[in-house]
């Protein structure tokens, strides 16, 4: 079964440089999204994206974040400028453009340590 | 409060036992889902159900929506050790690119 995969599964970074997480959706998805998690709390939503631009993002979503399709297959998120609470896991997900009752897909996430 | 709440937060049970959360919602929905995270891993979708149903099985699982109530509940019959995990509801908003709200989850451990 086609699966999102997420590049690295563990990032360390001194805090003040930039990180750049890697997914790569399930092909064929229209869909794609990525959420946090900071350690024992619940899954935050930032950003969707879709037609090559940002549908939605939420407030954690700021201007020290973004996000892009490079090539048609993968979809980054890049932190400009890491501060301490960004330590998080950071899921990539995707969907079908399949009708309004697709599941979103996640990936294992990346975990990200800044120091 | 805030959107997708579960409860009870933290469920132990003897392997075989049947488990049961339930998770609160404050707005209107698409649909509402379950999705499954073991320790340190990603999350599985579970089951989905639409606004304008009320029960859906799949395997073991046995999801209810209560839409007057706000309300959803997942039912995990002959539990296994290896069904510990942690359990989140999500609630859908929206058709298109969707949003999709996390509570904060259920921490299932059976014990075998």
């Amino acid at each position: 079964e086609p699966e999102v995969t997420q590049t690295p599964s563990h990032q360390v970074t001194q805090m003040g440089q930039e990180v750049i997480l890697r997914c790569v959706p399930i092909s064929n998805h229209l869909y794609f999204y990525w959420y946090r998690q900071i350690l024992g709390q619940k899954v935050e939503f930032l950003v969707s994206f879709y037609n090559n631009e940002i549908s939605e993002k939420s407030e954690i979503f700021d201007d020290q974040f973004s996000v892009e399709r490079p090539d048609g297959s993968n979809f980054t998120l890049k932190i400009r400028s890491t501060k301490l609470e960004d330590s998080a896991m950071y899921f990539c997900a995707s969907r079908s453009g399949q009708g309004a009752h697709q599941p979103q897909h996640f990936g294992d996430g990346t975990r990200l340590s800044i120091l | 409060s805030q959107q997708g709440e579960e409860d009870p937060q933290a469920l132990s049970i003897q392997e075989g036992e049947n488990a049961t959360m339930n998770c609160s919602y404050k707005t209107s929905i698409n649909n509402l889902q379950w999705y499954r995270q073991n320790s340190g891993r990603g999350l599985v979708h579970l089951i989905l159900i639409r606004s304008n149903e009320r029960e859906k099985h799949s395997g073991r699982l046995r999801v209810t929506l209560d839409t007057s109530k706000k309300s959803s509940s997942l039912l995990i019959t002959a539990s296994r050790a290896a069904d510990t995990a942690s359990y989140f509801c999500a609630t859908v908003v929206g058709g298109g690119y969707q949003k999709v709200t996390f509570g904060i989850g259920t921490k299932l451990q059976v014990i075998p």
